[in-house]
């Protein structure tokens, strides 16, 4: 079964400074997908990025973008210049290539100081 | 934009009563999807629907929960009989190729009493 794990339950960033959320995960699959989703305190999840696993290159988002490394099953998303809107809980998820249901990491709450 | 409507936005049921969670996904949406998430806790996957029939379940989704999509444009989720620890945020989703990128709706908070 595949697994996501987000190992920091909490962060913060000073504005305008760059700050990277981690993620790992565990599969057996060659070919998948990755999100990063962003839940601010109106509770509803936003998509921020989307990375397909048959792509090398890394996917980029604006101020958002991650570092996608396959071997080592790592999914990082980097938040550079850091707005107060970015305040959110931050969530990492998985979908294998044939399946349809998505795999959430226990997410990181992100807090961005001014 | 197009969006994930859900309502209502937040609800209060006696334990045992039924509930129904009603969700509009975008127009030309083909995937439907619940997810919950208990508060505090990470995101869950309950069912996906598709071609008028449950695609994937997961062992959350059990004989208590089912899954409507009543006429082109509703798609339902009933608890028959709710539990206190039903308690969560229900969320909807939609995608129009069945490869992620859903479009979250906005949640329905349930609450067990």
């Amino acid at each position: 079964a595949q697994t996501v794990t987000q190992s920091q339950p909490e962060m913060s960033v000073q504005e305008a400074e760059t700050v990277t959320l981690s993620c790992t995960y565990d599969t057996s699959e060659s070919n998948y997908y990755l999100f990063w989703y962003k839940q601010p305190p109106s509770r509803q999840m936003i998509l921020v990025i989307r990375q397909e696993a048959y792509k090398q290159q890394n996917a980029t988002e604006n101020r958002f973008s991650v570092n996608f490394q396959k071997a080592a099953k790592s999914f990082s998303l980097k938040i550079s210049d850091s707005q107060l809107g970015d305040t959110a809980m931050y969530f990492c998820a998985f979908m294998g290539y044939n399946n349809n249901d998505m795999r959430f990491g226990a997410g990181t709450r992100l807090t961005v100081k001014p | 934009e197009p969006e994930v409507t859900q309502t209502p936005s937040h609800q209060v049921t006696q334990m045992g009563q039924e509930v129904i969670l009603r969700c509009v996904p975008i127009s030309n949406h083909l995937y439907f999807y619940w997810y919950r998430q208990i508060l505090g806790q990470k995101v869950e996957f309950l069912v996906s629907f598709y071609n008028n029939e449950i695609s994937e379940k997961s062992e959350i989704f059990d004989d208590q929960f089912s899954v409507e999509r009543p006429d082109g444009s509703n798609f339902t989720l009933k608890i028959r009989s709710t539990k206190l620890e039903d308690s969560a945020m229900y969320f909807c989703a939609s995608s129009e190729q069945g490869n992620g990128g859903y479009t979250f709706g906005s949640g329905t908070r349930l609450t067990v009493v």
